[in-house]
């Protein structure tokens, strides 16, 4: 149980392309989402959490128009990279909490390579 | 404000002898602690948690964990270490006091790697 999908799990875009990546919880309802960014050998950095039906909370320093958050339902939640440029390259990771268990459940994460 | 350090990059040792990656906490109140190992262009798997209780806690693939309040200390610990489990390490902590609307602070990570 408790398994978390990411699509895709790669992907490759021109600069000045927006990329969306999803995120879906399949066997469970998440009632909260969150999005990390990994840099090659660095730690997570949380990006964003982002609850069911409302607006998401952006950690400081991360620019909410370029990285829109969408959870739509309890079992998908998007990013969606706006405008990407080679900086954005990453490791995009998100997890789902399902709010009456302590742990988060990660997804296998989405290598994304703007070029 | 909740902060994990994990002050090794990495730790060597070999097959069959026994592991330790080291971590430190600090929070407000009270800690909610988890460990995570990450493969190669994966995402992160649940090793174990600590909640409350017993400060031994035993989790995945055969690791454990002792909490150490006075030490605020939670570190991983497998009696012995196998090939398999060379991997990146990362030590995570939730206050229980602010809540943090279930936000987890990670470690930087501690690679580990298992000789023959």
């Amino acid at each position: 149980g408790a398994v978390v999908s990411q699509h895709p799990s790669w992907v490759i875009c021109k600069s000045g392309t927006s990329v969306k990546i999803e995120c879906r919880s399949l066997d469970f309802q998440a009632t909260t989402m969150f999005w990390y960014r990994q840099f090659p050998k660095q730690s997570l950095m949380l990006m964003a959490t982002s609850n069911e039906g409302s607006k998401a909370t952006y950690e400081q320093g991360v620019e909410k128009d370029k990285f829109l958050i969408n959870h739509a339902s309890l079992t998908l939640s998007t990013l969606t990279v706006t405008s990407a440029h080679p900086e954005d390259s990453s490791f995009y990771i998100c997890s789902a909490g399902t709010g009456t268990t302590y742990e988060q459940y990660f997804g296998p994460g989405t290598r994304l390579t703007v070029t | 404000a909740q902060s994990v350090a994990q002050p090794e990059d990495q730790v060597n040792v070999a097959e069959g002898n026994p592991l330790t990656v080291k971590c430190t906490y600090s929070v407000s109140g009270n800690p909610y602690l988890f460990w995570y190992v990450q493969y190669p262009n994966r995402g992160l798997q649940f090793l174990l948690k600590y909640i409350t209780g017993d400060n031994l806690v035993k989790g995945s693939y055969g690791f454990e964990a002792e909490f150490n309040k006075s030490q605020t200390s939670f570190h991983l610990k497998k009696p012995s270490a196998l090939v398999s489990d060379s991997a990146l390490y990362f030590c995570a902590v939730r206050d229980i006091l602010t809540g943090g609307g279930n936000k987890l602070t990670f470690g930087t990570g501690t690679q580990l790697k298992v000789e023959l």
